[in-house]
């Protein structure tokens, strides 16, 4: 069984552009979720799909956009970077909520450098 | 708001020795989800155990086991028989459960270094 697909892998930009980073979940989930990491600010819920709508949003400004599509795949957008968007970004898949013992599914992430 | 704190310093552990990392929360949910992840030097965030506030008995994975404490509201994880693979940083987490269990809270981490 496949895991959970992020990329790219790697990517640098410079401030003022925009970024997407892609997220395939495991085949037969439904809920796909973003997490930000960095050494400062250690790691924070940017926010959550199910079944190709937000369910959940962190406190992160509105240039984090996010999308989810009917086959679950996900993706994540940064306008006008700072620098201070240079980050590991972690994408999560899971099943459902109902009953599971919360085992969320991390992909190895995107890690992006704002220059 | 869930508040997840880990204050250990970075730690040396011995093979084959058991390692405890502590976690303290906050929350003024009534009920609510706690987990560990471990994350090697790769980025994968990788689930370790579970335990749901309501849970009698404290949650065991293998070498795992959570040490729940809920009036001190703690959540401690306990590693038997260290492995130099156990070697990562180590994340406590917790979750309100009655909004899912996908909205995570993150404390900063624990680094474990395993040496032979």
């Amino acid at each position: 069984k496949a895991g959970v697909t992020q990329t790219p892998r790697y990517l640098i930009k410079t401030r003022g552009q925009q970024v997407t980073l892609s997220c395939s979940p495991i085949s037969g989930h439904r809920s796909v979720s973003w997490y930000q990491q960095t050494p400062g600010q250690g790691l924070q819920f940017l926010f959550e799909y199910f079944s190709e709508t937000q369910r959940n949003k962190g406190n992160f400004p509105g240039r984090f956009s996010g999308r989810q599509f009917s086959n679950s795949r996900s993706e994540m957008n940064v306008s006008t970077l700072e620098l201070g968007d240079s980050a590991l970004y972690l994408c999560a898949s899971s099943g459902d909520l109902a009953g599971n013992t919360g085992e969320l599914f991390f992909g190895e992430g995107s890690r992006l450098t704002v220059l | 708001a869930q508040k997840i704190t880990q204050t250990q310093p970075g730690m040396f552990v011995q093979e084959k020795e058991a390692v405890t990392l502590d976690c303290t929360y906050d929350t003024s949910d009534p009920s609510y989800g706690l987990f560990w992840y471990k994350q090697p030097s790769s980025g994968e965030m990788i689930f370790l155990i579970y335990q749901g506030s309501y849970d009698q008995q404290n949650a065991t994975e293998g070498r795992y086991s959570l040490n729940f404490q809920k009036a001190r509201k703690s959540a401690n994880l306990v590693i038997s028989a260290s492995q130099l693979g156990d070697s990562a940083m180590y994340f406590c987490a917790m979750s309100p459960v009655l909004y899912g269990n996908n909205r995570l809270a993150f404390g900063k981490g624990n680094q474990v270094v395993v040496i032979p």
